[in-house]
């Protein structure tokens, strides 16, 4: 069974600021998804990691996955309160019917 | 070009009661998922469907069932409501395989 474990579960963090947050898998995936939630409403995809090791960035967020397919980074660079939010890792994998399997989330809190 | 559609948005229903809810998946999308997210929690996958059938399902028990129809819609049905079936149920539609989930905005489900 895929487990996706998240770090930290709550941040705050000031603005101007940099930070990372972590996502590891149990096992390999196929997939790996990072998923913006803002209170009260749905998942907004940010960005999708395959198991090459790639490397993504939009704006003031990157994301990368290791090669072996098991830890995800989330790195948030000069933080704006903008991006507070509850950010959710999830994987995927084709012997899994590619069923996506969460993380808890990693609530985070941007102040002045 | 409409994204996934979720209705109702929320809804109140007692304790032993029967609910439907229903999902539009975006143009072009074949695969219909269903997940239930409680609160403060991550998403857990219920069930997948393609084809009219149910390919995946999730550790959930069988008074969650689900209908794909052929214009590839969805409902998903709990019998028997519980007081822990409170959550916002999402429904995210992709291709079979494909890495493009698009998720829906969620129906707010109050069990009392």
């Amino acid at each position: 069974e895929l487990k996706v474990e998240q770090n930290p579960l709550f941040l705050s963090m000031q603005e101007g600021k940099n930070y990372t947050i972590y996502c590891n898998c149990s096992t390999t995936s196929d997939r790996l998804y990072w998923y913006r939630q803002d209170p009260g409403k749905s998942l907004e995809s940010l960005f999708v990691l395959l198991s090459n090791g790639a490397v993504k960035q939009e704006g003031r967020l990157m994301a990368s996955l290791d090669t072996k397919a098991r830890l995800s980074t989330l790195h948030i660079t000069a933080a704006v309160h903008d991006l507070s939010a509850t950010y959710f890792c999830a994987v995927d994998k084709s012997n899994s019917g590619y069923a996506l399997n969460f993380g808890k989330g990693t609530s985070l809190l941007v102040t002045p | 070009d409409a994204g996934v559609t979720q209705s109702p948005t929320h809804l109140i229903k007692t304790r032993g009661q029967q609910v439907t809810l229903r999902c539009s998946p975006k143009s072009g999308h074949d695969t219909v998922s269903w997940y239930q997210q409680a609160l403060g929690q991550g998403p857990q996958f219920i069930f997948q469907y393609y084809e009219e059938e149910e390919r995946q399902r999730g550790n959930f028990p069988d008074r969650f069932s689900g209908h794909q129809f052929p214009n590839y819609s969805s409902e998903l049905n709990v019998n028997a409501l519980l007081l822990g079936d409170s959550a916002l149920y999402l429904c995210a539609s992709s291709l079979l395989g494909g890495s493009g989930y698009t998720f829906g905005s969620g129906t707010r489900l109050t069990v009392v």
